[in-house]
């Protein structure tokens, strides 16, 4: 069973880098495409983009000019980068698998609030 | 603007069956890409219900069902039981936004 779990800070001042990780257990990260989900309090998911096990990245035009992501195979983690960040990027922060379209494995979500 | 769109709630007794739309346009459902569907239990990260327009992952009780035609998709639950009080989501991809897009959610209440 492929285990996911997020980890980073859980405050980011505004106007800095919010910066979180994804440790995948269970199953290699090789042959797969890896993705960031996010869901503000109270509200819908958004897909912030995915990153396959190669490095290759498709990212969502609302946040491409602020997204980082980048994965190492030899520890089987990818991580998330997102820079000026303001109040609207309050959200808890998924990493998640990515099969065939859709959104198989789901880490237990990272809640990252944006505030001085 | 939302790309998926979706009733905010639907609810039923319990033994009864519901059913939640999520309508698209001919950029995403309508241009043939899947749908898949999520449950989100409250206070948990969603987990996938169904894949590829209608196929249940192993696990997932055959109440669900799932089905597509044009631009819009349905997920129907059948007997409902209060545990499947939860949050519901569509999800497909869409071409003019070059992305994976998500349905605005429905809140399934059993009464």
């Amino acid at each position: 069973q492929v285990h996911l779990q997020e980890s980073g800070p859980g405050l980011v001042k505004p106007s800095e880098t919010l910066s979180l990780m994804c440790t995948v257990s269970g199953g290699s990260i090789s042959g797969f495409y890896w993705s960031w989900i996010r869901q503000p309090p109270g509200k819908g998911l958004e897909w912030i983009g995915y990153i396959f096990y190669s490095g290759s990245t498709d990212l969502n035009p609302s946040l491409k000019s602020r997204v980082t992501m980048s994965v190492d195979t030899s520890k089987n983690q990818f991580s998330l980068k997102l820079n000026s960040v303001t109040a609207a990027d309050t959200a808890v922060y998924y990493c998640v698998r990515v099969f065939r379209g859709h959104f198989d494995y789901w880490g237990q979500g990272a809640l990252v609030t944006v505030s001085s | 603007q939302p790309v998926l769109t979706q009733p905010p709630s639907v609810s039923g007794a319990p033994g009864q069956r519901v059913t939640i739309s999520c309508t698209g346009s001919s950029s995403n459902i309508g241009a043939g890409y899947d749908v898949n569907w999520y449950q989100q239990l409250p206070g948990t990260a969603p987990k996938l219900l169904i894949s590829g327009n209608s196929n249940r992952p192993s696990g997932v009780p055959d109440r669900f069902s799932g089905s597509k035609s044009g631009t819009s998709a349905s997920l129907a639950i059948t007997g409902l039981q209060a545990e499947d009080e939860a949050d519901y989501y569509c999800q497909s991809y869409d071409s003019s936004l070059s992305g994976y897009v998500f349905g605005t959610g429905t809140r399934v209440t059993v009464l």
